[in-house]
């Protein structure tokens, strides 16, 4: 059964600051892993897929990485902005259900 | 739609009522996922879809439980018998194809009293 760990379970950090949230799993036999953002209240928003032969996938500030065999993956937020507070979740998927991590709850605070 | 929908936005129902729950997905979407988020836990995987193929159920916690999906698009998920248990916010997803990116919609928070 996939498990799912998030470090660290919140973060506060000042306006300007590059950040670096960690997502770890338990099998690695996955075929893809998806970042998500969910602000309070609100459904979840997409921000990066990765396919299980990628390594890396980049949108804006926003690069993530995958180390399948390690079964970790790493989320940077280059140049933090107060509209990037959110909970960020990590989901590997095995094609067919993606396994949630418990999230990061961030602040950025201007 | 340009996104996936998801009707009502909010619900609450008496203890042991029958509910329904909707989700439009995108457009040409084959893959359709149902989740539910209890308050302050996690995403819980309830049941996916994906084209003509037999859903896969797995993730339903009880036979209360139960969703189709009609003419590969609209899904709607049902609880029979509701239970303070149930109160959660149920989340719909949809992707292209098996395995490609998911978007979420806004969800329908549930509460049984």
């Amino acid at each position: 059964k996939q498990e799912v760990t998030q470090i660290p379970a919140a973060l506060s950090v000042p306006e300007g600051e590059n950040l670096v949230l960690n997502c770890s799993f338990t099998d690695s036999a996955i075929y893809n892993l998806q970042w998500f953002r969910q602000d309070p209240g609100k459904g979840l928003t997409s921000l990066l897929l990765i396919q299980s032969s990628q390594r890396e996938q980049t949108s804006g500030r926003l690069n993530a990485s995958l180390d399948k065999s390690s079964g970790r993956s790493t989320l940077y937020i280059a140049a933090s902005q107060p509209g990037d507070s959110a909970t960020y979740l990590c989901a590997p998927g095995d094609g067919q259900n993606f396994v949630f991590g418990p999230g990061t709850r961030l602040s950025v605070l201007p | 739609g340009a996104g996936v929908s998801q009707s009502p936005s909010n619900k609450v129902t008496e203890k042991g009522k029958d509910v329904e729950l909707r989700c439009d997905p995108i457009s040409g979407h084959t893959a359709l996922y149902w989740y539910r988020q209890s308050l302050g836990q996690g995403l819980e995987f309830l049941i996916y879809f994906q084209g003509n193929s037999a859903p896969d159920k797995s993730g339903l916690p009880s036979d209360r439980f139960s969703a189709e999906r009609t003419g590969g698009s609209v899904s709607t998920l049902t609880i029979q018998r509701t239970q303070q248990e149930d109160s959660a916010v149920y989340l719909c997803a949809s992707s292209s194809d098996r395995g490609l990116e998911a978007f979420f919609g806004q969800g329908t928070r549930l509460t049984v009293v």
